[in-house]
């Protein structure tokens, strides 16, 4: 079963605009990461937020984390042709040992 | 840095042949893991070991087996394809077994088609 569901499914905006993605959990997590996939290759780390933050920034992404919520959203400004990718959540299973992958969110910037 | 290799990338197979994906890391990286997605679904975990000699099923281990004899490798077993087990195949390795908090490294996957 799926911890983790992305929000939107797909995204198309243009070149310079904002996109902002959600995720949603169902239990309590101590971290949460976000991964981007471009087409036809492996994930790539991207971000980690602990459950003891409420926000992080890295270049032109930020994401937040809302554990009462138990949500988290992604946002990356100022998008660029090359963000086209998917963007997926991912949060810890029990024990630790597994880390559970939403569905992603489909993000097309278009030039 | 080679970073996580699976091989092959590209894989046809009949309904009941068996095959066997291979992954190799060269990071020292105690946990391994392998994933298969499939379209809408996101990346669902089918096992994971966190060391040699430690394995462990994930969501979906059905129909696939695996053996840790060394830190570096991780192949995943197809015992007997099915087309249910048409998908896309990711190895992923962790610096630490807790994979919780850390950084998960992917293998550029293989595509799986079973007719």
């Amino acid at each position: 079963s799926q911890q983790g569901e992305e929000d939107p499914q797909a995204l198309s905006i243009q070149e310079g605009e904002n996109a902002t993605m959600n995720c949603s959990y169902k239990t309590s997590i101590n971290n949460l990461q976000w991964y981007r996939q471009n087409s036809g290759r492996g994930l790539v780390h991207l971000i980690l937020i602990r459950s003891n933050e409420r926000e992080k920034h890295s270049g032109r992404l930020r994401v937040t984390l809302d554990t009462s919520k138990k949500s988290s959203s992604l946002l990356i400004t100022a998008s660029r042709a090359a963000d086209t990718a998917s963007y997926f959540c991912a949060t810890d299973g029990i024990g630790g040992f597994k880390t559970i992958f939403g569905a992603g969110t489909r993000l097309f910037v278009k030039a | 840095n080679a970073g996580v290799t699976q091989t092959p990338k590209f894989q046809v197979l009949k309904t009941g042949q068996s095959m066997t994906l291979q992954c190799a890391q060269d990071m020292n990286h105690e946990y391994m893991s392998w994933y298969r997605q499939d379209p809408g679904m996101g990346l669902r975990l089918i096992h994971y070991s966190v060391g040699a000699g430690i394995t462990d099923q994930g969501e979906v281990p059905n129909g696939y087996n695996v053996s840790r004899s060394t830190t570096e490798d991780f192949p995943l077993r197809l015992l007997s394809a099915a087309p249910s087990q048409t998908s896309v195949y990711f190895c992923a390795s962790s610096y630490s077994r807790q994979v919780s908090g850390n950084t998960i490294y992917f293998g550029e996957g293989s595509w799986l088609t079973v007719v």
